[in-house]
């Protein structure tokens, strides 16, 4: 079955440095999905890519989609603590509404 | 401020006990998710709904898990017989589905069979 993983499984970084989680699906995707969820709460919606090779930027997050649409990243720049959390991933594929998502990459920051 | 409700928060029941959560999701949304966390296996997809239809719930445990939508504002999730390996939290997500929208998430159910 379909199977979406991500890399890295936890990242510690210092304040002020950059961030960046890679998210690799088994299968071609329709469209990807980013959440983030803070730890004891639940996965919000960040951001969705749905054409080849896009690239989607909030404030200092910014997002990929890969060209052949199995592979996505997310870039945090200059990180703050309020970053931190975990990051998954979710996709979809085509002539279903299942998202499947990511195994997350936890995201610690040091003050 | 529209949000996916879910019931109860916790729930701690021993082994062999049925345990039923509960999902309010938001107002209009036609599609809902029941989803599975735990360290190990991260978010599980168990089963999802659009107007009510059960669509896939090809990951749920077909011998002790049910889900179902009595009506638009509700769906359900139960487990009988509960055993410990179900300890985790399950969430539930709302979305409206045209092409390529968004899943609400609620607070989540925190189960532990004992």
């Amino acid at each position: 079955g379909q199977q979406v993983m991500q890399i890295p499984q936890y990242q510690h970084v210092q304040e002020g440095e950059d961030f960046t989680t890679y998210c690799n699906s088994s299968t071609t995707l329709s469209n990807i999905q980013w959440y983030k969820q803070r730890p004891g709460g639940h996965p919000v919606f960040l951001i969705q890519l749905v054409k080849s090779g896009e690239v989607k930027k909030q404030k200092r997050l910014t997002f990929q989609f890969g060209e052949a649409k199995k592979n996505s990243s997310l870039h945090i720049t200059a990180t703050q603590t309020t970053d931190v959390g975990t990051y998954f991933c979710a996709g979809r594929t085509s002539g279903t509404y299942k998202y499947i998502f990511g195994t997350g990459t936890r995201l610690k920051v040091l003050a | 401020d529209a949000r996916v409700t879910q019931t109860p928060r916790h729930k701690v029941t021993e082994m062999g006990q049925e345990v039923t959560m509960r999902c309010q999701p938001i107002l209009g949304h036609n599609t809902v998710f029941w989803y599975r966390q735990t360290m190990m296996q991260g978010l599980e997809l168990l089963a999802y709904f659009r107007n009510r239809a059960p669509l896939d719930d090809s990951g749920m445990p077909k011998d002790r898990f049910s889900a179902e939508m009595p009506d638009a504002t509700l769906a359900t999730l139960k487990i009988q017989p509960s055993e410990p390996r179900d300890s985790a939290v399950y969430f539930c997500a709302s979305g409206f589905w045209t092409v390529n929208t968004e899943a609400f998430f609620g607070q989540g159910t925190r189960l532990t069979v004992v």
